[in-house]
C-alpha cells in the first residue's frame, strides 16, 4: 500500500497570510499517461470533505485561485497565497494511483 | 447541481449486515467511477470500495473484502454497499463519492453505521 505522509498536522494561520502543507508519499504516484495521480481535499467543521485540486495541480471547479497544487512524483505541496477565515477545517492528500486509494492523515488548519 | 444522497445507516450488532445506499442526480451518474469512503467520527478518512462506470472493475480496500459488496444500478442512478459480517472498526460515516476517475468529486452527506451490542 502506498503510505500518504502530511505535515504538519496542525497550523495556525494569521488571515490574508500564506500557508504550505506538505504531502509525502512512500512510492511515486506518478502515472504512465503523465500526470500524477495526487489530489487535495478540505474537509470544512461538520461538513463532507470537497475536491481542491486534482492530478497533482488542477484547481477543482469553483475553487479559488489562492490554492494550488504542486510536486511530483513522491514530493506535494498545497498552497494558500492568502488565508481567509472559510479556510478553516482538515486538508488530506491522496493517491489514487492504484489500489487500495489512500489518504494522508490530514492537516487541521486554524485562524489566529 | 450534482447531489450524492446515501441512505440506510443505523445501529447493526456485530456480526450483522445492512445495506446503504447512493441516489445520485444532476450529473452523468453512468459517466463516474463511484467509490464509498468512510471515516471514523473525529478521525481520517479511509477508502473502501470503488466500482467503474459499468460494474465491469471492482476494488475492496482488504479490510472488508469477503464482507462488502459494492454495487452499481445505472438505470436507477444509483450504487449500494451491501455490508455483512459486520465488526465494530466498521463503525464510521460512510460517504457515498464519484469522479470522472478514481478521484471523487462529488460528495454525499454521509450516513452513520455504528456496530455495536
Amino acid at each position: 500500500d502506498i503510505v500518504m505522509t502530511q505535515s504538519p498536522l496542525s497550523l495556525s494561520v494569521t488571515p490574508g497570510e500564506p500557508a504550505s502543507i506538505s504531502c509525502r508519499s512512500s512510492q511515486s504516484v506518478f502515472h504512465g499517461t503523465g500526470y500524477d495521480s495526487l489530489d487535495w481535499y478540505l474537509q470544512r467543521p461538520g461538513q463532507s470533505p470537497q475536491l481542491l485540486i486534482y492530478l497533482g495541480s488542477n484547481r477543482a471547479s469553483g475553487v479559488p485561485d489562492r490554492f494550488s497544487g504542486s510536486g511530483s512524483g513522491t514530493d506535494f505541496t498545497l498552497k494558500i497565497s492568502r488565508v481567509e477565515a472559510e479556510d478553516v477545517g482538515v486538508y488530506y492528500c491522496m493517491q489514487s494511483l492504484q489500489t487500495p486509494i489512500t489518504f494522508g492523515q490530514g492537516t487541521r488548519l486554524e485562524i489566529k | 447541481e450534482a447531489q450524492l444522497v446515501e441512505s440506510g445507516g443505523g445501529l447493526v450488532q456485530p456480526g450483522g449486515s445492512l445495506r446503504l445506499s447512493c441516489a445520485a442526480s444532476g450529473f452523468s451518474f453512468s459517466s463516474y467511477w463511484m467509490n464509498w469512503v468512510r471515516q471514523v467520527p473525529g478521525k481520517g478518512l479511509e477508502w473502501v470500495a470503488i466500482i467503474k462506470q459499468d460494474g465491469s472493475e471492482i476494488h475492496y480496500v482488504d479490510s472488508v473484502k469477503g464482507r462488502f459488496t459494492i454495487s452499481r444500478d445505472n438505470a436507477r442512478n444509483s450504487l449500494y454497499l451491501q455490508m455483512s459480517s459486520l465488526r465494530a472498526e466498521d463503525t464510521a460515516v460512510y460517504y457515498c463519492t464519484g469522479g470522472p476517475g478514481w478521484y471523487p468529486d462529488y460528495w454525499g452527506q454521509g450516513t452513520l453505521v455504528t456496530v455495536s451490542s
